[in-house]
């Protein structure tokens, strides 16, 4: 059956280290992979979607990778701030047509301490 | 200020009704999509649409129903079909197969 994992466990850093949170797959073939922020109550936010032929995407602090060998991403945050601290979703797509038909995990939880 | 809007914010439903969830986009995108959310869980998909008058049935489709008469708006029904309705509900939109925008998510209760 298709899974899509993320750790379950809440991951708990100190203020200026780097957060690593993983999303790992099986049985799925995806053309891409997005990462989101969700805060309590809210909606998801769009913050980074790299494709199956990249393996690494940057945007300020914050970097994914994409092993579809290994069938897993990889998600950094570095310098982190307590600001930071929120639910992280990866999601993915098999499809190549005109929408997103996005499966998503559940979720790791950040928590950035002083 | 372009956007993704939902309401009502809340909504409390009695057991046998229908109730419908707006969502309304300005962003000119032709794809929408409505998720449901459980405490613990990821989003599922309910039902997307890629153009007007045309929309699939998602991943948990049942007891649900949508239409999308215009390109901005893409409301669902939760029919009283739908066994376990309580939960969170996030519309969103997106530029063909690019990232999603979410709306902020309606919360239903059932009582």
């Amino acid at each position: 059956s298709q899974k899509i994992e993320q750790n379950s466990e809440a991951l708990n850093i100190q203020e200026g280290k780097t957060a690593t949170l993983t999303c790992n797959y099986t049985n799925y073939s995806p053309a891409y992979l997005q990462w989101y922020r969700q805060d309590p109550g809210r909606g998801p936010v769009f913050l980074l979607l790299i494709r199956e032929n990249e393996k690494e995407k940057r945007k300020e602090r914050l970097k994914v990778t994409f092993d579809t060998t290994l069938k897993q991403s990889l998600f950094h945050i570095t310098a982190s701030q307590p600001a930071d601290s929120a639910t992280y979703l990866c999601a993915l797509d098999e499809n190549t047509g005109t929408a997103s038909k996005l499966t998503f995990g559940t979720g790791t939880r950040l928590q950035v301490t002083l | 200020d372009g956007g993704i809007t939902q309401s009502p914010k809340y909504l409390f439903r009695k057991e046998g009704q229908n109730v419908t969830l707006s969502c309304e986009q300005n962003l000119n995108h032709d794809a929408m999509y409505w998720y449901r959310q459980d405490p613990g869980q990821g989003l599922r998909l309910i039902y997307y649409s890629q153009i007007v008058n045309d929309f699939q049935k998602g991943d948990i489709a049942e007891g649900y129903s949508v239409s999308r008469e215009k390109k901005e708006s893409f409301p669902l029904t939760v029919t009283s079909a739908q066994k376990n309705p309580t939960a969170f509900y996030l519309c969103a939109s997106s530029r063909g197969n690019n990232e999603q925008f979410f709306g902020p998510g309606t919360r239903l209760t059932v009582l």
